[in-house]
Order: C-alpha cells, then sequence, then structure tokens
C-alpha cells in the first residue's frame, strides 16, 4: 500500500525558512518523480515543484523560483521541500505526490502539512 | 504556461442526476489531462489520467472524454459520495490545476 506521510509544516514569521519532508512507502521511491502541490486556505490547487527519481530533472512554479527548493534522499525514500523566504501567500497546506509514469500525473497524495507564515 | 478554465464554477444537482464538467486550456495538449476529485479536509484524489482512463477502484459512472484543448468529466448518475470539488490539470507542460468545480447538494 503506497503511504505518504509529510512533516515540517508550522508557524513561521515572513522572510523565515522551514523545510517540510515527505516519507514513502509501498512503492519503489527511486523509480517515481514527486511532486508538492499546495492549496491556500479556501483556495484551489497550485502545483509547486516536481523532481524525477534520479534528481536528474527539477523544476519550480514561477511563484516560488528562486526561494524553494526540492531534494529527496532515495536511501531514505523522502523528499524534502526547503522553504527560504517564505511570504503570507506561501500559507497553505503542502501536498507531496507521487508521479505515475507521466511523471506529472499524481496517483497518490498524502495527507498534507500547513505552513502558516504570519507575524 | 498552458492556462485552464473549468466551468461551471460550481453547480447544484441531485442524487441520481448527469452532471457534466468542462475543462480548457489555452493550448492543444493532446490527451495530457487529469482529473481530480476533493472532498473537504481530504488530499484529492486521481480519477481519470490523459483525458480517459479511469484508475483502478474509481467508480464507473466516472468518464472522461476530449482531446487538444477541450475535455469533459461527466458523472453519469451522482452518488451521494459524489459530492465534492472537482480539479482539471494538464500534464502536457509543467502543470497547471483549472479553478475547481463544486459539486454541491440541491
Amino acid at each position: 500500500e503506497v503511504q505518504l506521510l509529510e512533516s515540517g509544516g508550522g508557524l513561521v514569521q515572513p522572510g523565515g525558512s522551514l523545510r517540510v519532508a515527505c516519507a514513502a512507502s509501498g512503492f519503489i521511491f527511486s523509480s517515481h518523480a514527486m511532486s508538492w502541490v499546495r492549496q491556500a486556505p479556501g483556495k484551489g490547487l497550485e502545483w509547486v515543484s516536481l523532481i524525477r527519481g534520479g534528481s536528474d530533472v527539477i523544476e519550480y512554479a514561477d511563484s516560488v523560483k528562486g526561494r524553494f527548493t526540492i531534494s529527496r534522499d532515495n536511501s531514505k525514500n523522502t523528499v524534502y521541500l526547503q522553504m527560504n523566504s517564505l511570504r503570507a501567500e506561501d500559507t497553505a497546506i503542502y501536498y507531496c505526490a507521487k508521479g505515475q509514469e507521466i511523471y506529472s500525473t499524481f496517483d497518490f497524495w498524502g495527507q498534507g502539512t500547513l505552513v502558516t507564515v504570519s507575524s | 504556461d498552458v492556462q485552464m478554465t473549468q466551468s461551471p464554477s460550481s453547480l447544484s444537482a441531485s442524487v441520481g442526476d448527469r452532471v457534466t464538467i468542462t475543462c480548457r486550456t489555452s493550448r492543444s495538449i493532446n490527451i495530457h489531462l487529469n482529473w481530480y476529485q476533493q472532498k473537504p479536509g481530504k488530499a484529492p484524489r486521481l480519477l481519470i489520467s490523459m483525458a480517459t482512463s479511469l484508475q483502478s477502484g474509481v467508480p464507473s459512472r466516472f468518464s472522461g472524454s476530449g482531446s487538444g484543448t477541450d475535455f469533459t468529466l461527466t458523472i453519469s448518475s451522482l452518488q451521494p459520495e459524489d459530492f465534492a470539488t472537482y480539479y482539471c490539470q494538464q500534464s502536457y507542460t509543467t502543470p497547471t490545476f483549472g479553478p475547481g468545480t463544486k459539486v454541491d447538494i440541491k
């Protein structure tokens, strides 16, 4: 059974940093791209970042480019999102999602972790 | 970026109704279109990939159609558990989601 478990969310001040993580199980982690998708309170879904299995392809949404860094540790079956220079508009639930063979089709999602940027 | 629109933004329907949601893209994406269902407080669930491919475990009352720039999600007979928000998403280029369609009880 595929499981994705996010952690690391919390309250951070504007301009601050936070790292969220997603621990995966139930599939061959290194063979699949992983993404982060966020959802601001009461709003729709916004794709944030993607990393392929071998970390050879990494992409970011324009809204986070230069501030966020995605990485993965295939020995730990974990993907990370390092978020720097956080803004109020980054407040959202952050979901990690597993990619299918078409790596930007998301077939399994974690339960999400809430990041709140506020003073 | 490929821009996505959905219509309607919300609809009210009764159990047993046939429901159709439309998704349009700003340029052709072939059939690289996915549909997700999200219930309040829950993560999204993939229903349909590549415009028409029903995911394992998804009831057959859900179906998808379309190609190019125009796509449709159809629920043939709405069930109580189908009241939710539905999102389309293109996987042709850098991923983007539609704004969502909320389906609630009439």
